[in-house]
């Protein structure tokens, strides 16, 4: 079945520190792949996304890369801000008739994001 | 205007009870979801509807029972309320594109809710 990995947190970071998160996934077929952001008492914001190998999904000074080859979707920020403190989710859509499967997010296990001033 | 908005925000009741959780999607789309999200974070889909009917159905026990009157509009009841249903329940919208195998549509969510049984 499909599945997405990330890694474990919480990751602590000072302020204008770099940023990577890792997501691997296993999946069939070519998917679509998300990061999604979850601020403190809030609901889920899509922050990038990629539908095909080499994309690369920007938003906010965010950036990740579909690779296909090493089945990885990192998300990456150069310097991070006290207000990137969040969770972050990596998730896939797996291509199918979307009434099986199309519309389905298979989420990894979330990443906490501490950034300190 | 919230784009996916659902109510309550907040919900605290007692075990045994029937609560409902209401969702309303104003972006003009065709699929609803319902997603829960456990206290270490999981999230895992529930149900799916396209244009109200019923096409993702995961391993959920019977006593959650979605209802969507339109596709605008995507409820979730839960009876007999158990402690192990305390969580976050999330629902989402998206507008199918394309035909047979797409991937790529965005699944947009709603702030959530926050459900504790006690």
């Amino acid at each position: 079945g499909n599945s997405v990995t990330q890694m474990e947190g919480p990751v602590t970071l000072s302020e204008e520190a770099f940023l990577t998160i890792n997501c691997t996934y296993t999946a069939t077929g070519y998917p679509s792949l998300f990061w999604y952001v979850q601020y403190p008492g809030e609901g889920l914001q899509l922050l990038l996304k990629a539908t095909k190998a080499d994309d690369k999904g920007s938003n906010k000074g965010f950036e990740a890369t579909y690779r296909k080859e090493t089945t990885s979707f990192h998300l990456e920020k150069g310097s991070v801000q006290v207000s990137d403190s969040a969770v972050y989710f990596c998730a896939l859509s797996a291509p199918g008739p979307f009434k099986a499967a199309g519309n389905k997010l298979t989420f990894g296990g979330g990443t906490r994001v501490l950034v300190k001033p | 205007d919230t784009a996916v908005s659902q109510t309550p925000k907040y919900l605290v009741t007692q075990m045994g009870n029937d609560k409902s959780i209401k969702c309303e999607q104003n972006l003009g789309h065709d699929t609803m979801y319902w997603y829960k999200q456990d206290s270490k974070k999981f999230l895992k889909i529930m149900f799916s509807y396209n244009n109200k009917e019923l096409i993702i159905n995961e391993t959920v026990p019977n006593r959650f029972s979605p209802k969507s009157p339109d596709k605008a509009h995507l409820n979730l009841h839960i009876n007999s309320l158990e402690l192990g249903d305390s969580a976050v329940y999330f629902c989402a919208s998206s507008q199918t594109t394309g035909t047979g195998f797409y991937s790529g549509n965005t699944i947009y969510f709603g702030e959530g809710s926050w459900l504790t049984v006690v």
